[in-house]
């Protein structure tokens, strides 16, 4: 099986940057993805990583370290309507499904 | 026009019923899933069709039945609910290959009294 960590959750200031890490356990690994779900809503795409490095979409930036098992997601400039969960997803070869993590709860302050 | 729609959106009903979930996309996707995410908001995969195969399907007890009757659309059948069923179920439908992001459905809250 695959095993997910990420924080439960973090709170930070409008306008600062928070970095939600995520390291994984999984056999097969494919690629990683980031997801962000607003309370009561469905999740949406934020980014995809397969090879290593950074992958920037303008404030979100996602980063895959393949050998060490290890994602970070990077939110800058931080907004209000960024206070949402932040959920990691793997992906193995073998398999369409994607495993989630618990996710990251972060709350902006004003 | 919505991508991946679910009814209902929210469902109330007791122990041992039998309800359905309706799930349909028009993104011409191939593959469809069903996810269930629960109080705690760990969101679970529980059964993935491609091209109307049933291609995972995750230990989940028997008493819950996907259908899907051609590429669009995904059913979820549960029967005899119980209580521990009570949950948010979301349809998710993708392009297929592992490398394509899912689209969420608006989710359907499913409580059992």
């Amino acid at each position: 099986g695959q095993n997910i960590d990420q924080p439960t959750e973090m709170t930070a200031t409008e306008g600062a940057i928070v970095q939600i890490n995520c390291t994984y356990q999984t056999s097969g690994f494919n690629g990683l993805f980031w997801y962000q779900q607003h309370a009561g809503e469905a999740p949406t795409f934020l980014s995809y990583n397969v090879l290593d490095g950074l992958e920037e979409k303008g404030r979100f930036s996602s980063f895959l370290s393949r050998s060490k098992g290890y994602s970070y997601l990077l939110l800058k400039e931080l907004q209000m309507k960024d206070s949402a969960s932040y959920l990691c997803a793997v992906t193995i070869r073998a398999y369409y499904k994607l495993s989630f993590g618990a996710g990251t709860t972060v709350t902006v302050r004003a | 026009d919505t991508a991946v729609s679910q009814t209902p959106k929210y469902l109330v009903t007791q122990m041992g019923n039998d309800k359905s979930i309706k799930c349909e996309q028009n993104l011409g996707h191939d593959t469809m899933y069903w996810y269930k995410q629960d109080s705690k908001k760990f969101l679970k995969i529980m059964f993935s069709y491609n091209n109307k195969e049933l291609i995972i399907n995750e230990t989940v007890p028997n008493r819950f039945s996907p259908k899907s009757p051609d590429k669009a659309h995904l059913n979820l059948h549960i029967n005899s609910l119980e209580l521990g069923d009570s949950a948010v179920y979301f349809c998710a439908s993708s392009s297929g290959g592992r490398e394509d992001e899912q689209y969420f459905g608006p989710g359907t809250r499913l409580t059992v009294t």
